[in-house]
């Protein structure tokens, strides 16, 4: 079975600073893992994906994540917060093969402060 | 081009009454998928059809809900006498499903409150 733990339902950060967003996840077959940001009454929005191909993934507005076989992880970290990066963002995983659903994490609401 | 688009986007309704809500996929996407978000939660999956046919229903909760894609396109959720608990933000998303790495895009989301 597959599982998506994310690490801190709520992050505050200044804005400037290091985003650092956990994600954390259990699979019996290599992952993909995607990660998603949800904008207040909005739909999810995919900010990258790792698909086996490069470790270190870059996506949308900044962001990047890597993924880390040894340590089950894929955090997401942008070098520098922007008030408009404040949402909600969440991690999953799927299979690569089958029916390709996500499983996904309970998310992690950002706050950027002025 | 046009995104996923879902209707209503918010359906408010009473204990034990009927419910549907559709889904416009991509154009020219085959999959097709729709999850539930609780109140902070992340979303759950419920079904996947590829083309008309429902491939993977093993995330529906019970059978009260059903779902069906007739020519391929799209989408209905039909929940029948429907119950606090369902109320949910339900979200449809599509992919070409052509391989695994198919990125699945997701619509806004039909907010249903069951009062």
């Amino acid at each position: 079975a597959q599982s998506v733990t994310q690490l801190g339902s709520h992050v505050s950060v200044s804005e400037g600073a290091l985003v650092l967003l956990r994600c954390n996840y259990s699979s019996s077959v290599p992952p993909y893992l995607f990660w998603y940001v949800q904008y207040p009454n909005q739909g999810l929005q995919l900010l990258l994906k790792y698909t086996s191909a490069a470790t270190l993934v870059k996506g949308i507005n900044g962001f990047e994540a890597e993924f880390k076989k040894s340590e089950t992880s894929f955090h997401l970290t942008k070098p520098s917060a922007h008030m408009s990066d404040a949402a909600e963002y969440f991690c999953a995983v799927s299979k690569n093969s089958g029916t390709y659903k996500y499983i996904f994490g309970t998310g992690t609401r950002l706050k950027v402060l002025a | 081009g046009a995104g996923v688009s879902q209707t209503p986007s918010n359906k408010v309704t009473e204990k034990g009454k009927y419910v549907e809500l559709r889904c416009d996929p991509i154009s020219g996407h085959t999959a097709l998928y729709w999850y539930r978000q609780s109140l902070g939660q992340g979303p759950e999956f419920l079904i996947y059809f590829q083309g008309t046919g429902a491939a993977d229903d093993s995330g529906l909760p019970n059978d009260r809900f059903f779902a069906v894609r007739p020519e391929g396109s799209v989408s209905t959720l039909k929940i029948q006498r429907t119950e606090r608990g369902d109320s949910a933000v339900y979200l449809c998303a599509s992919s070409r499903a052509q391989t695994s790495t198919d990125t699945q895009y997701f619509g806004p989301g039909t907010r249903l409150t069951v009062l």
